[in-house]
């Protein structure tokens, strides 16, 4: 069965420090990557998502995620965080039909102005 | 804007009852999705539904059933509540990527219930 590792449950950073989120998957096969962004009290949306092509993928918010095959790795960056970006981070992966998404246990973000 | 719109969102059941949730979405999406949210577990799929009245099993079906009946409106049944199913449960949906292609396949979530059972 596919499975999601996020390895870091807990991150808190200063304002304009850079962030580095790890996610790794299992399945050896085609993949879809997603990473998506619950704020506190919002529903679960979308941040960047990768299908085929250009590795490197660029999201809403300054985020960017680098799909690195070799590594089953999929890790999300930002150069400099900001205050608005508290959140609970969701890396996900989905593979077949349907759009089944599995997700990681997620990472809370805290960032201290 | 797509919009996934969840009934409640709180709900205190009592252990042994019967419970409804409901999910509708309004972008005409082929798949519509239900999941519980744990702390330190992340989301995981409980079932999903691919057309009216079709269902699979996720990961952790048991206790649970749901109804599609009309191809916007996706229930999830709590047949007889418990106590370890005190959660948040969420609803996506998205197009079908075998008919809309890999980068349509975008989930969309609902706001989220609630659940305490007590």
């Amino acid at each position: 069965a596919q499975s999601v590792s996020q390895h870091n449950h807990h991150v808190i950073l200063s304002e304009a420090a850079s962030l580095e989120l790890g996610c790794n998957y299992s399945y050896g096969g085609t993949v879809n990557l997603f990473w998506y962004v619950q704020y506190p009290g919002q529903h679960l949306q979308l941040l960047l998502k990768y299908f085929s092509g250009d590795p490197l993928v660029k999201g809403i918010k300054g985020f960017e995620a680098e799909f690195i095959k070799s590594k089953f790795s999929f890790n999300l960056r930002k150069p400099s965080v900001q205050w608005s970006d508290t959140a609970e981070y969701f890396c996900a992966v989905s593979s077949g039909g349907y759009n089944k998404l599995i997700f990681g246990a997620g990472t809370r973000l805290a960032v201290h102005p | 804007d797509v919009k996934v719109t969840q009934s409640s969102r709180y709900l205190v059941k009592r252990t042994g009852e019967k419970v409804f949730l409901e999910c509708v979405q309004d972008m005409d999406h082929e798949n519509m999705f239900w999941y519980r949210q744990d702390p330190g577990l992340g989301l995981r799929l409980i079932y999903f539904s691919y057309d009216v009245k079709m269902k699979e099993k996720g990961d952790i079906p048991e206790g649970y059933s749901v109804s599609r009946e009309k191809k916007e409106r996706f229930s999830l049944i709590l047949e007889s509540a418990s106590t370890n199913q005190t959660s948040m449960y969420l609803c996506a949906s998205s197009f079908d990527p075998l008919e809309w292609g890999q980068m349509n396949t975008e989930a969309f979530f609902g706001q989220g219930t609630r659940l305490t059972v007590v």
